[in-house]
């Protein structure tokens, strides 16, 4: 099946840095990727959708600013997370979309856990 | 409003029994997906089954199938013969529209505990 990879899988930075993930899909093009964000033990909260080429839309209550995205091609799309405080702790899980079966179009990344003192 | 409901935060079950997870929605379109995700502890989201709603069939992937009741809008997971593998949280989550891509709103959850 396709396969949608992340990295880093964890992180750990001080408080102020910026940090960037990355999500790639391996063996297919994705025109649309999604990022989602999940504190311990509850949901998926989605942030934005990423369409290659274009800007990224958000979510209602998540900062354009703070949280940039890019999807400068057709197999990978990026979070940065910029100068970060400990409150964006959080396990961040990017999905992207393949053409095909409904079932078998979006398919999730194994997830970056950032930390930040 | 809420537009997915789990409404079992916790569930735990016998090796080899029977369980049902589940899931109501909400949405005022004709056509929408339904999925269900397991993500055990390390994070990852794993794909289970899916239902669209002009299936008139419920939806089984081999121990999973899908109580879709469209009337009363739920859509509960049986999972059959429990493993102790199938210890997890499980979500429940729905695509609104046709042309909506992959966007996916996800219910709370449900940590379920299979027990030896």
């Amino acid at each position: 099946g396709a396969v949608v990879s992340q990295h880093p899988s964890r992180v750990i930075c001080k408080s102020g840095t910026s940090v960037k993930i990355e999500c790639r899909s391996l063996d297919f093009q994705a025109t649309t990727m999604f990022w989602y964000r999940q504190f311990p033990k509850q949901s998926l909260m989605l942030m934005a959708t990423s369409n290659e080429g274009s800007k990224a839309t958000y979510e209602q209550g998540v900062e354009k600013d703070k949280f940039l995205i890019n999807h400068a091609s057709l197999t990978l799309s990026t979070l940065t997370v910029t100068s970060a405080h400990p409150e964006d702790s959080s396990f961040y899980i990017c999905s992207a979309r393949k053409q095909g079966k409904a079932a078998g179009e979006l398919f999730f990344g194994e997830g970056s856990r950032l930390t930040v003192l | 409003a809420q537009k997915i409901t789990q409404t079992q935060p916790g569930m735990f079950v016998q090796e080899k029994e029977a369980v049902t997870l589940d899931c109501t929605y909400d949405t005022s379109d004709q056509s929408y997906g339904l999925f269900w995700y397991k993500q055990p502890s390390s994070g990852e989201m794993i794909f289970l089954i899916y239902q669209g709603s002009y299936d008139e069939q419920n939806a089984t992937e081999g121990r999973y199938s899908l109580n879709f009741q469209k009337a009363r809008k739920s859509a509960n997971l049986v999972i059959s013969a429990s493993q102790l593998g199938d210890s997890a949280m499980y979500f429940c989550a729905m695509r609104e529209g046709y042309n909506q891509g992959g966007k996916l709103i996800f219910g709370q959850g449900t940590e379920l505990s299979v027990k030896p």
